[in-house]
């Protein structure tokens, strides 16, 4: 089993609809998650991070993160042609061996004006 | 956030040269950075951790001697990919990290393509 699971989609949606990303992971050591905007060919961009269990909302972007069920999610609302990139999901404890960020594949956003 | 640059962001070169890749932190003192690797239609995969005046660490699988990395000043981290041949051909990107809260902030990425 990997450490984080994500899919890949690709994910296509109408502007302007609520978009869902999510993440399962196994390593319960994972205590700091973030969400990663990746357009073609550039560096990830933090979007959002967040610490132990929790929402937080930024902008149109919510996280989640549910610890006990070792699932994270980020809702996009009102979604943007602009949004069309792929989003990685990346964890990262502080307990022994798991210092190393981890990411998911990654999800193939398509935002359709 | 912090701001990473990148230089070049996109090199060709023929198989056998060797190739340095610049990652500089613009806004703070980076004690540690990374490097990661990424191939199309796939994850970061990470290579090493650059730490600043010591050895790099390198991951399980990466050739020290082919990729190497300097971290002389706080600011500054290289990656010189030697006698590189077409399989090296991918995505470098360079990230600095926030100790206190473990963000990650990436730069924009070198494209390099051997042939």
């Amino acid at each position: 089993q990997k450490e984080v699971e994500q899919d890949p989609g690709p994910l296509s949606v109408p502007e302007g609809a609520i978009v869902s990303l999510n993440c399962t992971y196994s390593n319960s050591a994972f205590q700091y998650f973030m969400w990663y905007r990746q357009y073609s060919r550039k560096g990830p961009e933090l979007l959002m991070y967040t610490y132990s269990s929790g929402n937080k909302e930024d902008g149109r972007f919510t996280a989640q993160v549910d610890k006990s069920s070792k699932y994270i999610s980020l809702f996009i609302r009102d979604s943007q042609p602009s949004d069309s990139a792929t989003y990685l999901c990346a964890m990262i404890g502080s307990g022994a061996g798991s210092y190393q960020l981890t990411f998911g594949k990654g999800t193939k956003l398509s935002v359709i004006p | 956030g912090a701001v990473v640059s990148q230089h070049p962001s996109w090199v060709i070169c023929k198989s056998g040269t060797s190739v340095k890749i610049e990652c500089r932190s613009l806004d703070f003192q980076a004690t540690t950075m990374f490097w990661y690797r990424q191939f199309p239609k796939q994850s970061l995969m990470l290579m090493a951790t650059s730490n600043e005046g010591s050895k790099a660490t390198y991951e399980q699988g990466v050739e020290k001697d082919k990729f190497l990395i300097n971290h002389a000043s706080l600011t500054l981290s290289t990656l010189t990919v030697t006698s590189a041949h077409p399989e090296d051909s991918s995505f470098y990107i360079c990230s600095t990290e926030l100790a206190e809260t473990y963000e990650q902030y990436f730069g924009p990425g070198t494209r390099l393509t051997v042939t």
